[in-house]
């Protein structure tokens, strides 16, 4: 148990639809990083957090969107949702920003989406 | 973004000792790099993080040249749990923006 929880575990939407990803880090942890893994594809980066700011974006699609609470949870939206977007979504925590610091990530078990 | 390139798969043997090279150009100056391994269907999970020369911890070393262009992860005597999927993650010069590898699958044969 990494001590990162996501919810929910699994979820099923139909297209065009939105839904909410839920992340609460380790505690203690000020970093909030998500990824998505579609089937057979490795981890994309999407977007971090730190200490409630945007700290850096990937390639994250304009549909999505994300942000940090003041407790540091974490939630990740996506809209207008389309077949594509059924993957694994993943969110990790570290203490540290990442830069120039070392950023061990511990991940989550993930939230399976599937978009019929 | 930086970019990594790793081998798709390896295959070795128990007691077999495994490396693993990723190739990241184009990673920031002041930060590490890190491997993590991943089983069907879990989050990764971290093995080893380094900046340069030698790493080593109690399941694997971490060899990185003075360029910083590349990284080896090496396993010594591999067990069958070790099959899985095995990332590099480095993060970009200029953006900041993580990036993993594509992963290197591997199978740990009896």
């Amino acid at each position: 148990d990494s001590g990162v929880t996501q919810t929910p575990k699994h979820l099923i939407t139909a297209t065009g639809q939105r839904v909410t990803l839920r992340c609460s880090p380790r505690s203690g942890d000020l970093s909030v990083y998500w990824y998505q893994q579609s089937l057979d594809q490795g981890l994309q980066f999407l977007i971090q957090y730190y200490n409630g700011e945007e700290r850096a974006k990937g390639n994250i699609l304009e549909r999505f969107s994300a942000q940090q609470f003041p407790d540091l949870h974490s939630e990740l939206n996506l809209s207008s949702l389309e077949l594509g977007d059924s993957a694994l979504y993943f969110c990790a925590s570290s203490v540290e920003a990442g830069q120039g610091a070392r950023s061990e990530q511990f991940f989550g078990p993930g939230t399976r989406l599937t978009v019929l | 973004l930086a970019k990594t390139t790793q081998p798709i798969s390896m295959d070795s043997y128990e007691g077999q000792e495994v490396n693993i090279t990723c190739s990241h150009n184009n990673i920031a100056t002041n930060d590490y790099i890190t491997w993590y391994q991943q089983f069907p269907s879990q989050g990764p999970r971290f093995i080893i993080q380094g900046y340069k020369t030698k790493v080593t911890n109690e399941v694997a070393s971490l060899f990185i040249p003075a360029d910083r262009k590349s990284s080896t992860l090496s396993l010594p005597r591999v067990s069958l749990s070790d099959t899985a999927v095995y990332y590099c993650l480095v993060r970009g010069s200029n953006d900041y923006k993580l990036s993993f590898g594509a992963g290197t699958t591997v199978t740990v044969r009896a």
